[in-house]
């Protein structure tokens, strides 16, 4: 059973379109982190969210830590081919604060 | 460039090869982390050292062995693999062991083995 199911698995959309991709799991975390995976690359932190119904904005990136803390969603406006890549949720899970990682969302933006 | 680095980026070997996955950071952190990325799989945690201490063995077989002998180094031992070991191995470092910390990783090794 995974713990955090991300969806769309893949995404190919055109550049300037809006996207939503979501990150859902039955359990609760104490924080969830956003990476961002590029092709030969370990992924990089995008953004930490760590108390329930939190919005940080990034540039054109907008994430959101549902009321429960138990599911996530990142929306991106605009798109632009640089945020092509592999888009992990991880939800913290106990006491040594380790991580638990969805399968991601693979984002393709076409020029 | 994230501050922590793998070698080799590629690594083939045979069922009954012996190798070793090192990662370095040059980031002052105390604690690092081995992670398995496969194709069809959620990145999954393997080992976790901090302070050079191991704190967490996810149910790894014993034919992958961490060694980390300072906080900057860390070692991941192969021997007698399988084909489904084949996979991407990342190493990640924070400044200490909390979920909040941000975790830098390095690029990874990419594994295959025959």
């Amino acid at each position: 059973t995974q713990l955090l199911e991300q969806s769309p698995q893949f995404l190919s959309i055109q550049e300037g379109e809006n996207l939503t991709v979501y990150c859902n799991s039955s359990s609760v975390f104490s924080s969830l982190q956003w990476y961002r995976q590029e092709p030969g690359e370990g992924p990089v932190l995008l953004v930490t969210v760590v108390t329930g119904g939190e919005v940080k904005k990034l540039k054109r990136l907008t994430f959101q830590f549902g009321d429960a803390r138990k599911d996530s969603s990142l929306h991106i406006t605009a798109a632009q081919p640089g945020d092509t890549g592999l888009y992990l949720c991880a939800g913290e899970r106990g006491s040594q604060g380790n991580l638990i990682f969805g399968k991601g969302t693979k984002l393709s933006v076409k020029p | 460039e994230t501050g922590v680095t793998q070698t080799p980026r590629h690594l083939v070997m045979g069922m009954t090869n012996k190798k070793s996955l090192k990662c370095e950071q040059h980031l002052g952190h105390n604690a690092m982390y081995w992670y398995k990325q496969s194709a069809k799989k959620p990145l999954e945690l393997m080992f976790v050292y901090s302070l050079e201490e191991r704190v967490e063995n996810n149910s790894v077989p014993s034919r992958f062995s961490p060694e980390c002998p300072n906080s900057s180094h860390l070692f991941l031992h192969l021997h007698t693999l399988q084909p489904e070991d084949s996979a991407l191995y990342l190493c990640a470092s924070s400044p200490g062991g909390s979920g909040t910390d941000t975790q830098y990783f390095g690029p990874g090794t990419r594994l295959t083995v025959l």
